[in-house]
């Protein structure tokens, strides 16, 4: 099993549209979770760290369900510009943090 | 510059060549990371380096590959003899540590090595 694995999709979706992306990840012990997005043939950039109690920036949301090891992205009103692929992130514990990717999932916003 | 700067951003070489690429991560970050892009795939783990210290290296595909950080800031990734598999985009990361305000991970634009 994948340490974090994602749908690579691609989802397709009308502008407007409601999208949700899930992630779980297999070490219980993590401690960070991140979505980056990842624009074609450019590096990730972080979109949102994801806390415990759930957390918001404008249309975006990401959720933490530790008990079941998934973290989500809801993005609402989808435009054009959020097409893009975006990567669950997963950071270990310890003195030493290491950091997981899962593949990304793909995401097109069709107008 | 203020981000992470890794050189070069395009590398063409021949099979068997070795190759070097250089990352310089934010100043003053204690934690770098070099991870292997492949076309259409997440980002890959290769190594990991707290200050010089090289904690991780367990995702080196192999003894061909080899980093190094010295003096605990710049890093070289070096790939010897390499082969087709190695094309890939080599993207370094580095973050503060130490805090939760340290835990994000800024990339650098990646080196895109294709092996021919």
């Amino acid at each position: 099993r994948k340490e974090v694995e994602q749908d690579p999709g691609p989802f397709n979706v009308p502008e407007g549209a409601t999208v949700a992306f899930n992630c779980t990840y297999s070490n219980s012990a993590s401690q960070s979770f991140f979505w980056y997005r990842q624009d074609c043939r450019k590096e990730p950039k972080l979109l949102m760290s994801v806390y415990s109690s759930g957390n918001e920036d404008g249309r975006f949301t990401a959720q933490l369900n530790r008990a079941s090891q998934y973290i989500s992205l809801l993005i609402r009103d989808s435009k054009l510009s959020d097409s893009a692929t975006y990567l669950c992130v997963v950071k270990g514990t310890g003195g030493y943090q290491k950091v997981t990717f899962g593949i990304g999932t793909k995401l097109q916003v069709i107008p | 510059g203020a981000g992470v700067s890794q050189s070069p951003r395009y590398k063409v070489a021949k099979r068997g060549q070795d190759v070097a690429l250089r990352c310089d991560p934010i100043s003053g970050h204690v934690s770098l990371f070099w991870y292997q892009q492949a076309l259409g795939q997440g980002p890959e783990f290769l190594t990991y380096f707290q200050n010089e210290a090289q904690l991780d290296k367990s995702g080196l595909p192999s003894d061909r590959f080899f980093a190094e950080r010295p003096e605990g800031s710049v890093s070289t990734l070096k790939i010897q003899r390499t082969q087709q598999e190695d094309s890939a985009v080599y993207l370094c990361a580095s973050s503060l540590a130490g805090s939760p305000r340290g835990n994000t991970i800024y990339f650098g634009e990646g080196s895109w090595l294709t092996v021919v």
